[in-house]
This record gives C-alpha cells, structure tokens and sequence, in this order.
C-alpha cells in the first residue's frame, strides 16, 4: 500500500540552525501538508500545499518557515533558524484531488531543538 | 472558526470489552467530513474511519463504528472487542470542503489516551 514517507525519523538540532525535513507524498496525490504536534498537545495544522503554491498556512507558520517541492516527488519544510520551541514532532500528509478525499499521513520527524 | 472537542483525555477498558470515545465538534458549516485517527507509541496518524456529513448511516470498519448525530454535533467512536494493539492516542477530526482561497485541512482535538488491559 503507498505510503507517505519522511526523513529524517529523529534529528537534533543547535538553536539558530537550519532545518530541512523531507518528505515524500504518495505519488499521485496532488494536496500535500505539514503538521505538528508539540509533545502532549494536539497536532496543529501548519501549511497547505497545492499546484506549486502555498494555498494556505497558519499563525504558526512565520517567516522562519518555508515549503518547496523542487522535483516531482520531494515535498520540504525548511525551518530557517531554529528555536527551543520548534520542538516538535512535524508531519507530513498528503490527500488525492476531490472534495473531502482522506488525508493521509508520514510517520512524523521528531525534531529536538537544543 | 470550527473547534473539535475530546472531552475525555483518558479511558480504559478490559480486553474484548466495547469502548465508546466522544467527540463534539462546532462548525456553522452544512457539508463537512469527520475521522477518527489513532496514534499508538510509534506515533505514527493511522486512520481509522471517515464520516461524510451529507450521509445519514453510520460509517462502519470492521470492529469501529461511529454514532454520527448531526444535529447535536456529535461524532462517537465505538471500538468493540478491544484488542491490546488498540491502545493508542485517538484523535477526533474535522474537515470543511474545499472553499476559495482556503484548503481542505483537519482541524483536531486534543486527542484521548485508550488504554486495553489484558
């Protein structure tokens, strides 16, 4: 069964650094998304993606925060200078054109900022 | 804006016992989809099932079921014979169809911890 893939599973990473996670959508669903759960609390819709353009982002994601799909299959989240609460576990998803159609997610990359 | 409401943060239930988790959900929209997800230890967001607003019957997938009650905004997942790998974090969902200048995107709960004993 397709399945949307992430890298990396863990990454630690200096406060002030850049940091990119990947991700790889199921291949032909064309909405594509990053989420995130802080430990313990409820996941939190970041961004949306859809025809090579931002379609929708939350109050969460600032200026520190950038998506690119720079080839047909790789969808990235670069967090531009890291901070303590960047910590999180961030999720990429992905769904197929039509109305209400499942979104479906990756297996999280779990970010520690330090 | 549409708000998702777990108002129990923990159950547990025995092994082979039914298990209901609740869910409210506000929205002043008329046509909206509701899931269920799990997510166990690994972390992983496995779906669980869907509901369409727009259908009457209540979604089924083998041993869950939800109790959609549209007018109370009410969406219930009930898990019968429980099993141990159904211990998890299950998080109600909300979704709104797709409007101009917006995205089809979940809004979540805050999640409930179920734990099966043996």
């Amino acid at each position: 069964e397709p399945e949307v893939t992430q890298t990396p599973s863990h990454q630690v990473t200096q406060m002030g650094q850049e940091v990119i996670l990947r991700c790889v959508p199921i291949s032909n669903h064309l909405y594509f998304y990053w989420y995130r759960q802080i430990l313990g609390q409820k996941v939190e819709f970041l961004v949306s993606f859809y025809n090579n353009e931002i379609s929708e982002k939350s109050e969460i994601f600032d200026d520190q925060f950038s998506v690119e799909r720079p080839d047909g299959s790789n969808f990235t989240l670069k967090i531009r200078s890291t901070k303590l609460e960047d910590s999180a576990m961030y999720f990429c998803a992905s769904r197929m054109a039509g109305a209400g159609n499942t979104i479906y997610f990756g297996e999280g990359s779990w970010l520690t900022v330090v | 804006a549409q708000t998702v409401t777990q108002s129990q943060p923990e159950m547990s239930v025995q092994e082979a016992e039914t298990v209901t988790l609740s869910c409210t959900y506000d929205t002043s929209e008329n046509n909206y989809y509701l899931f269920w997800y799990k997510q166990p230890p690994s972390r992983q967001m496995i779906l669980v099932i869907r509901q369409e607003a727009y259908k009457q019957q209540n979604a089924t997938e083998n041993r869950f079921s939800v109790n959609f009650q549209k007018a109370a905004k009410s969406f219930s997942l009930k898990i019968s014979d429980s099993q141990l790998g159904d211990t998890a974090m299950y998080f109600c969902a909300f979704m709104k169809p797709l409007t101009q200048g917006g995205s089809e995107k979940l809004v979540f709960g805050k999640g409930m911890k179920l734990t099966v004993n043996p």
